[in-house]
């Protein structure tokens, strides 16, 4: 059971715009950055958001991360089948001294 | 190019020991935090160690706290994961990742990694 709720699955055709949640705590969402990995199957993950909604240098801006309270989203709009991955938020948690991640969710592009 | 490349995975048998490395290239290694991420088979990630730039932080993951030991060596360039006791529970792909500063505290976002080195733990 992680400590970030993810729901596990997510799906669209492309060009739609998907969004996917990352329900946490005070201890670790509400208090501290979260940040989005991206992995797609057989590969290493990649740095997608960080500190709740930058991106890095070549994440394309249909990527974009936002949060409010206890939980954060990840939003992809114009989705291509290249986007079809597992995407895993993160986070500080004070109580525990270290970083969550989340279960993952894997996006499927019909 | 900035990357990092894992080393040292392998078949343990249960309660055995192990230690993985990590080289770092193409960034200054002493400015950047650095931690192990893990997924077991067919799982999501798991954090499980980190330690700041000048080594004087290390974080360890409740699981593996006592049995793990995180280190480095900034003059050989190199991270390094001591795993002991090892059981089942731990098979998985060790990833190394770069931090994206010198404090794992405050910027614990990674923002380069390895390929992973796979650990599976069997008799």
């Amino acid at each position: 059971q992680s400590v970030l709720t993810q729901s596990p699955s997510a799906s669209g055709t492309p060009g739609q715009r998907v969004t996917m949640s990352c329900s946490g705590s005070n201890s670790n969402i509400e208090r501290n950055f979260v940040d989005w990995y991206q992995q797609v199957p057989g590969m290493a993950p990649k740095l997608l958001i960080y500190r709740d909604n930058q991106r890095p240098s070549g994440v394309p801006d249909r990527f974009s991360g936002s949060k409010s309270g206890t939980s954060a989203s990840l939003a992809i709009s114009g989705l291509r089948s290249v986007d079809e991955a597992d995407y895993y938020c993160a986070a500080w948690d004070d109580s525990l001294g270290g970083v969550v991640f989340g279960g993952g969710t894997k996006l499927t592009v019909l | 190019e900035v990357q990092v490349l894992e080393s040292g995975g392998g078949l343990v048998q249960p309660g055995g020991s192990r230690r993985l490395s990590c080289a770092p290239s193409g960034f200054t290694f002493a400015n950047h935090a650095m931690t192990w991420v893990r997924q077991a088979p067919g799982k999501g990630l798991e954090w499980v160690s980190a330690i700041s730039g000048n080594g004087g932080g290390t974080y360890y993951v409740d699981s593996v706290k006592g049995r793990f030991t995180i280190s480095r060596d900034n003059s050989k360039n190199t991270l390094y994961l001591q795993m002991n006791s090892l059981s089942a529970e731990d098979t998985a792909v060790y990833y190394c990742a770069r931090v994206a500063g010198e404090s794992f505290y405050y910027y614990y976002h990674m923002d380069v990694w390895g390929q992973g080195t796979t650990v599976t733990v069997s008799s």
